[in-house]
C-alpha cells in the first residue's frame, strides 16, 4: 500500500502571497489531520477533516484553512502569507477503524516564505 | 488542554548501549493514548510504540519499550542496543481516546545521536 503523500514537497513564497497545499491518504483513510513543525513553536495541530467534514481545529487564524475532496484528499490552504509561516507542513492520515488511533504520516512540505 | 514536556532536548549514547528519554504529560483525561515518534534527518515522522492509557502493562517493539507511569503521568522510553539508524529527533505525543477526532498533542522533542 502506498503510504501518504504530500505535494509539492518544497515551497517557496513571498509575503502576501497565498500557498495550497496537497495531501493524499493511505488507500482506504479517511481522516486526515495537518501539523505544522516550526523550531519554535515545535509540531502544532491544524486541523482534521473526515468524510469532507472538518471535525477539529487547532488555534491558528482563519488564513489557515482546509477541505477534503470525496477521494479523502486532503488541502490546506494559507492566504496572505508571513514570514512566520515558513515552516514543515505534515499531513497524517489514519483508518478511523483501528482502536489505537495510528496516524500515518507523509514526508511533509516545507514551505519557505521571503 | 493537554500538555507534552521533554524535559531532555539532546541525548547522546554509544552503539550497542541502552538510552532512556523522558516524557511527561498533563491531562484531567482518563482514556487517552500515548505515542512515541521518531523524525530522522529526512523528516519523515515514523511511528515507534504506542500505548494505551487503560493497559497497565508496558509496550514493546523489538529494541523499544516505554516505562508507563500513570498515576505520575510518565511515558519514558527505553531502547536497547542502540544502532546508528536509532539518531533521529524522537517526539512524544498525546491523544485522547474520543470517536469524534483524533488529534495529537506533542513534545518539544529530544534529539538522540547514537555514536559508533
Amino acid at each position: 500500500k502506498a503510504g501518504v503523500t504530500q505535494t509539492p514537497r518544497y515551497l517557496i513564497k513571498t509575503r502576501g502571497q497565498q500557498v495550497t497545499l496537497s495531501c493524499s491518504p493511505i488507500s482506504g483513510h479517511r481522516s486526515v489531520s495537518w501539523y505544522q513543525q516550526t523550531p519554535g513553536q515545535g509540531l502544532q495541530f491544524l486541523f482534521e477533516y473526515f468524510s469532507e467534514t472538518q471535525r477539529n481545529k487547532g488555534n491558528f487564524p482563519g488564513r489557515f484553512s482546509g477541505r477534503q475532496f470525496s477521494n479523502s484528499r486532503s488541502e490546506m490552504n494559507v492566504s496572505t502569507l508571513e514570514l512566520g509561516d515558513s515552516a514543515l507542513y505534515l499531513c497524517a492520515s489514519k483508518n478511523p477503524g483501528l482502536l489505537y488511533n495510528e496516524q500515518f504520516f507523509g514526508p511533509g512540505t516545507r514551505l519557505t516564505v521571503l | 488542554a493537554q500538555t507534552v514536556t521533554q524535559s531532555q532536548p539532546e541525548m547522546s549514547v554509544q552503539e550497542a548501549e541502552t538510552v532512556t528519554l523522558s516524557c511527561t504529560y498533563d491531562t484531567s483525561e482518563n482514556n487517552y493514548y500515548l505515542f512515541w515518534y521518531k523524525q530522522p534527518p529526512s523528516r519523515q515522522m515514523i511511528l515507534v510504540i504506542r500505548q494505551e492509557a487503560y493497559k497497565q502493562q508496558n509496550a514493546t517493539e523489538n529494541r523499544f519499550s516505554v516505562n508507563f507511569q500513570k498515576a505520575a503521568k510518565s511515558f519514558s522510553l527505553k531502547i536497547s542496543d542502540s544502532q546508528l539508524g536509532d539518531t533521529a529527533m524522537y517526539f512524544c505525543a498525546f491523544m485522547k481516546r474520543e470517536t469524534s477526532g483524533s488529534r495529537l498533542t506533542f513534545g518539544e522533542g529530544t534529539q538522540l545521536t547514537v555514536n559508533p
